[in-house]
């Protein structure tokens, strides 16, 4: 367990909807980060939020928004999803804004899957 | 724009011997660059850092080397085990001050390790 949770696990919805993911950071780390990592491809990055705002921004398609609440936790909403928005979504979370020595700490993800 | 490339998708090595996973960047500005590990299901854990001002740096078995004359670096594994056998990433840490920071990650390298 790597101290970051992220719920659902799974996901099945049709195209056109609306889905919300959304994670727990680590105990004690304030900044969140979204990765989507689709059928072979890498980890792409997405967003960055640091205690509550947002701090760097990926190739974060305009359908897509997030947040990071007062307590930390964050959410990634997804909208008027299409087939290819099916992936595996990724949260990771780290002490400060910082990839530096010790990374991320990435969360085990969310599979969505659109039909 | 792929600032980090894994140009092998897969490597194979017999348990016992040295692995060496390589990975190439293009942007002069990442002050980091990491190493991933991952299993199916799982989200990605780290594995070993150096930083850009350094050309190696030694964890256990792990040794990672850096050339940023040609924006190059490796992973060796020595001796590789069969639990070693997972999907590698390369990452590089982008800092942009303020705590505003993001990873890049290359496309993963499929290590399989044989008894």
């Amino acid at each position: 367990d790597s101290g970051v949770t992220q719920t659902p696990k799974h996901l099945i919805t049709a195209t056109g909807q609306r889905v919300t993911l959304r994670c727990s950071p680590r105990s004690g780390d304030l900044s969140v980060y979204w990765y989507q990592q689709s059928l072979d491809q890498g980890l792409q990055f997405l967003i960055q939020y640091y205690n509550g705002e947002e701090r760097a921004k990926g190739n974060i398609l305009e359908r897509f928004s997030a947040q990071q609440f007062p307590d930390l936790h964050s959410e990634l909403n997804l909208s008027s999803l299409e087939l290819g928005d099916s992936a595996l979504y990724f949260c990771a979370s780290s002490l400060r804004g910082q990839g530096g020595n010790y990374g991320y700490t990435f969360g085990s993800g969310t599979r969505l899957t659109v039909v | 724009d792929q600032q980090v490339k894994q140009n092998s998708p897969s490597l194979s090595v017999q348990e016992g011997r040295i692995s060496i996973l390589n990975c190439d960047y293009t942007n002069s500005m990442f002050d980091y660059f990491l190493w991933y590990k991952k299993y199916p299901a799982e989200g990605p854990t780290f594995l070993i850092s150096i930083s850009s001002i350094k050309d190696k740096n030694e964890d256990g078995r792990f040794t990672v080397f850096l050339n940023k004359s040609a924006k190059h670096l490796s992973l060796h594994i020595v001796p590789s085990q069969p639990g070693d056998s997972a999907v590698y990433f390369c990452a590089a840490s982008l800092s942009y001050g303020g705590a505003t920071n993001k990873l890049i990650f290359g496309t993963g390298t499929l290590l399989a390790v044989q008894p």
